[in-house]
């Protein structure tokens, strides 16, 4: 079946702009997560999501990154006002269960570079 | 807070060569462990787990052991293939957040025919 998708896979921001990065998860999946990933590094947590409900947002670096998934389904998240730290792959990762440790399925990821 | 350190990168192997990559953790009660593969220009992909302390995690040729005494969950294979060349990087869940994982900075591998 198809896996978890991200679009776009490339993005070029002019600092100041606000961008919107899309994830679907695999269907039928109640917990999707989100993975910022700085060049050279390991993936780092920004948030989660069981069905529609945000219950974890302590990763998000700021206020200015906002993310939601109003139905239960796709997810969006959301920079305001870009700037050149926030370049970085955003990874997007589902899974089947809402409890204890769970296998995440991970999509390719978008990357962003703000100039 | 809990933390995951691997062993520094690159590593260059021939082709049928004997692979570790070391991971070390830490963290407080009884973590998850995983290993995740990255091949070039793919998503994140589960290789392998260990929920508890002894278990060892097995697959496509590669394992690992959670040993609690020493913090570790080291990645062995007895035979790499140049298909394994890959960014591998270990990984743990924990407690109440048992859902986030805490990722390793990850080490590259480079398998020579």
């Amino acid at each position: 079946g198809a896996g978890v998708s991200q679009s776009p896979r490339y993005k070029v921001a002019k600092r100041g702009q606000d961008v919107a990065l899309r994830c679907d998860p695999i269907s039928g999946h109640v917990s999707l997560f989100w993975y910022q990933q700085a060049l050279g590094q390991g993936p780092e947590f920004l948030t989660y999501f069981q069905n529609e409900a945000q219950l974890d947002k302590s990763g998000l670096p700021s206020d200015r990154f906002f993310a939601e998934r109003p139905e239960g389904s796709v997810s969006t998240l959301k920079i305001q006002r870009t700037q050149q730290e926030d370049s970085a792959v955003y990874l997007c990762a589902s899974s089947l269960s809402s409890g204890g440790p769970r296998d995440q399925y991970f999509g390719p990821g978008t990357r962003l570079l703000v100039l | 807070g809990n933390s995951v350190t691997q062993m520094e990168g690159p590593v260059t192997l021939s082709e049928e060569a004997f692979l570790t990559i070391n991971c070390t953790y830490t963290a407080t009660g009884y973590p998850s462990l995983f290993w995740y593969v990255q091949y070039p220009g793919e998503g994140l992909q589960l290789l392998l787990k260990a929920t508890k302390a002894d278990d060892k995690g097995s697959n496509k040729g590669f394992e690992a052991t959670y040993r609690k005494e020493t913090t570790s969950f080291h990645l062995e294979k007895g035979s790499v293939q140049v298909s394994d060349s890959a960014v591998y990087f270990c990984a743990l869940t924990n407690g109440g957040s048992n859902y986030k994982l805490t990722f390793g900075k990850g080490t590259l591998l480079t398998v020579n025919p």
